[in-house]
């Protein structure tokens, strides 16, 4: 049984570009949750995604965009991509019902030149 | 949200050393989670805490719920090199959609000298 898998693993990115990042939740879950992590720091939520729609958003501008496909993956998009957004960038998955335990992903490192 | 400080940001001991890392809000909780995130690796669940006073072990963990619900404590007997790695609070929020969210704290970063 597969985990949480992102990709890409790394990615290096220019300040004002866009970058997709990608997501597929461990087997038998169906909400994903974004998180952005910087160096020395816990875990930022950005924003909660079920039955393909935004359930909640942490706070991130609108530059920080998502979506969930059908079969529960998900993408993370930023637009116009500043320095600050180098980080590392965590897909979690949880069940339903059950105590919210969170499966995160290896990650995607982002870093912005 | 709620917030969480937690402390110390940052601990070197010795193997075989205890050492205890604390997670403090100024809010009543309603329930605290508990991660360990390896040097390059992401964040695994260690724990849920959810009733008052609640102390949970596992083999050298210590996990313990405030009596107030107010603060939380994960303790470790004896390090081994193996325990190096952060370790983060995670306060769970239900949110007015129905759904839920973890808000982490800034973590607690544990060296171990063997």
């Amino acid at each position: 049984d597969a985990g949480v898998t992102q990709s890409p693993t790394h990615l290096i990115k220019t300040r004002g570009q866009q970058v997709t990042l990608r997501c597929s939740p461990k087997s038998g879950h169906d909400t994903v949750s974004w998180y952005q992590q910087a160096l020395g720091q816990g875990p930022q939520f950005i924003f909660q995604y079920y039955e393909e729609e935004e359930r909640q958003r942490g706070n991130f501008p609108d530059r920080f965009s998502g979506h969930q496909f059908p079969n529960y993956s998900s993408e993370l998009n930023v637009n116009a991509l500043l320095l600050g957004d180098s980080a590392l960038y965590l897909c979690a998955s949880s069940r339903p019902g059950g105590i919210y335990e969170q499966y995160f992903g290896p990650g995607t490192r982002l870093t912005v030149t | 949200g709620q917030q969480v400080m937690q402390i110390p940001q940052y601990q070197h001991v010795q193997e075989g050393e205890d050492f205890t890392t604390y997670c403090n809000s100024s809010t009543t909780l309603s329930n605290i989670q508990w991660y360990k995130q390896r040097p390059g690796g992401h964040p695994v669940f260690l724990i849920q805490l959810v009733k008052s006073g609640e102390v949970k072990k596992q083999k050298r963990l210590t996990f313990q719920f405030g009596e107030a619900k107010k603060n939380s404590s994960l303790h470790i007997t004896a390090t081994q090199t193996t325990d190096v790695g952060t370790y983060f609070c995670a306060v769970l929020t239900y949110l007015d959609t129905g759904r839920r969210a973890l808000t982490f704290g800034s973590g607690t970063r544990l060296q171990v000298q063997p």
